[in-house]
């Protein structure tokens, strides 16, 4: 499965969407990008994935760039309860192990 | 309510002796698999099963034994626990589909005196 690069932290103030970005520039044509989050030491909550088409549910928005090699989870309205380490994970469709690879993820801090 | 529950949530234990980690889920899951997280190395994945009487290895399977006698059952057995498997373990499941989403429990804190 392809490796992605995330910034390690990132700041949003509330009500203020957050973007987080996610770059995947090994990816190839089976291989989808997933997102997870993870709430202090919870177990991971799964938000959303695609594979090349846009995303959106009752948690947030996925862009996936045309060439794939990146993309953004949208958070609209991000509040305090949104703090959290968020991973993006790309993996095949062909991996059945389902072996999600968590990186280093995303520390998102929603202030007041 | 659709969840994983492990028990125990919190265990404190001595090198070498046994202990099971069980993992439950009720939402009639084909796949199930057991992670560990560990500060510096991100979630890593043990074992996994892909249905009833299945199962493989995953990334770190040393030291640990699964069994899927259940379809919503898939316990985690430390035959003789070292200090070196004090972590933070989840179980997860999926449906069958690969593209699914896994569903965490809320994981079990271990530690190995």
């Amino acid at each position: 499965d392809a490796k992605t690069t995330q910034p390690p932290s990132m700041d949003c103030a509330e009500g203020r969407a957050a973007n987080l970005p996610c770059n995947h520039s090994t990816i190839s044509g089976n291989e989808y990008v997933y997102w997870y989050r993870q709430i202090h030491s919870q177990g991971p909550q799964y938000i959303i994935h695609g594979l090349k088409n846009n995303e959106t549910n009752e948690m947030a928005s996925l862009i996936i760039t045309e060439d794939r090699k990146s993309s953004t989870l949208i958070l609209p309205h991000a509040t305090l309860r949104d703090t959290a380490v968020y991973y993006c994970i790309v993996r095949s469709y062909y991996n059945a192990g389902n072996m999600l690879t968590f990186g280093g993820g995303t520390r998102l801090m929603v202030k007041p | 309510e659709a969840q994983v529950t492990q028990n125990p949530r919190y265990l404190i234990t001595v090198t070498g002796k046994k202990l099971t980690v069980t993992c439950s889920q009720n939402m009639n899951h084909e796949y199930m698999s057991w992670y560990r997280q560990d500060p510096g190395l991100g979630l890593r994945q043990i074992y996994y099963s892909m249905n009833v009487e299945v199962t493989d290895k995953g990334d770190v399977p040393e030291g640990y034994k699964v069994s899927r006698k259940e379809k919503r059952n898939f316990p985690l057995i430390l035959e003789s626990p070292s200090p070196n498997q004090t972590s933070l373990y989840f179980c997860a499941s999926r449906t069958a589909s690969p593209t699914g989403e896994l569903f965490f429990g809320e994981g079990s804190r271990l530690t190995v005196l």
